[in-house]
């Protein structure tokens, strides 16, 4: 079946520093990729839409000068963590939509810790 | 505004007993729902989705959930629990006519524990 992969899946780094973490499909052209992030104990909370060759649709309250994303090609979106704090220690989870629409796919997911 | 509550951060059933996984939906027009699996280490996998067809909806390895409008829930059941089934557990609703189908909203997870 369709396959998202996450890479790194962990991730430590400086307070300061940047960090970008990449979400592939390994099998499919993906139009369409979903940015989650999720807290200890808490839901997953979608944080940008990204389509293909545009830029993304940031949700309420995430700030996209931070979080920077990018979806050159229909099988690489690449989330980046710009100035990591340790209060962006989380989560962080990618979903694929394919051209027909109808299913979306997730990756592994990668823990960020920011220390 | 959606939101999915899931009751009970931890369930723990014995191996041959029967699964209960609890979702209730808030929304404002008919949604959609999901039910989602992860294994440690691994992404999510869609268990089983309400799309407005059939209120009874069966997914892979043995699971079903049952959409009641009334009850405004979506709860996951499997007769009988088997050792691999141990993993969390995500509801999830989108709104299909407004925010977008693939646009997920998700509850707070049930992690499913499996004894022996």
């Amino acid at each position: 079946g369709a396959v998202v992969s996450q890479h790194p899946s962990r991730v430590i780094c400086k307070s300061g520093t940047s960090v970008k973490i990449e979400c592939r499909s390994l099998d499919f052209q993906a139009t369409t990729m979903f940015w989650y992030r999720q807290f200890p104990k808490q839901s997953l909370m979608l944080m940008a839409t990204s389509n293909e060759g545009s830029k993304a649709t940031y949700e309420q309250g995430v700030e996209k000068d931070k979080f920077l994303i990018n979806h050159a090609s229909l099988t690489l979106s690449t989330l980046t963590v710009t100035s990591a704090h340790p209060e962006d220690s989380s989560f962080y989870i990618c979903s694929a939509q394919g051209v027909s629409g109808n299913t979306i796919y997730f990756g592994e997911g990668s823990w960020l810790t920011v220390v | 505004a959606q939101s999915v509550t899931q009751l009970g951060s931890h369930v723990s059933v014995s191996e041959g007993a029967l699964v209960l996984l609890r979702c209730n939906y808030s929304s404002s027009v008919p949604p959609y729902l999901f039910w989602y699996v992860q294994y440690p280490n691994q992404g999510l996998q869609l268990l089983l989705k309400y799309t407005s067809a059939a209120t009874l909806v069966k997914g892979i390895n043995g699971f079903e959930a049952e959409f009641k409008k009334s009850e405004t829930s979506f709860h996951l059941t499997k007769p009988s629990a088997h050792m691999s089934d141990a993993a969390e557990y995500f509801c999830a609703v989108s709104d299909p006519w407004g925010t977008g189908f693939q646009k997920l909203v998700f509850g707070t997870g049930t992690r499913l524990l499996v004894s022996p």
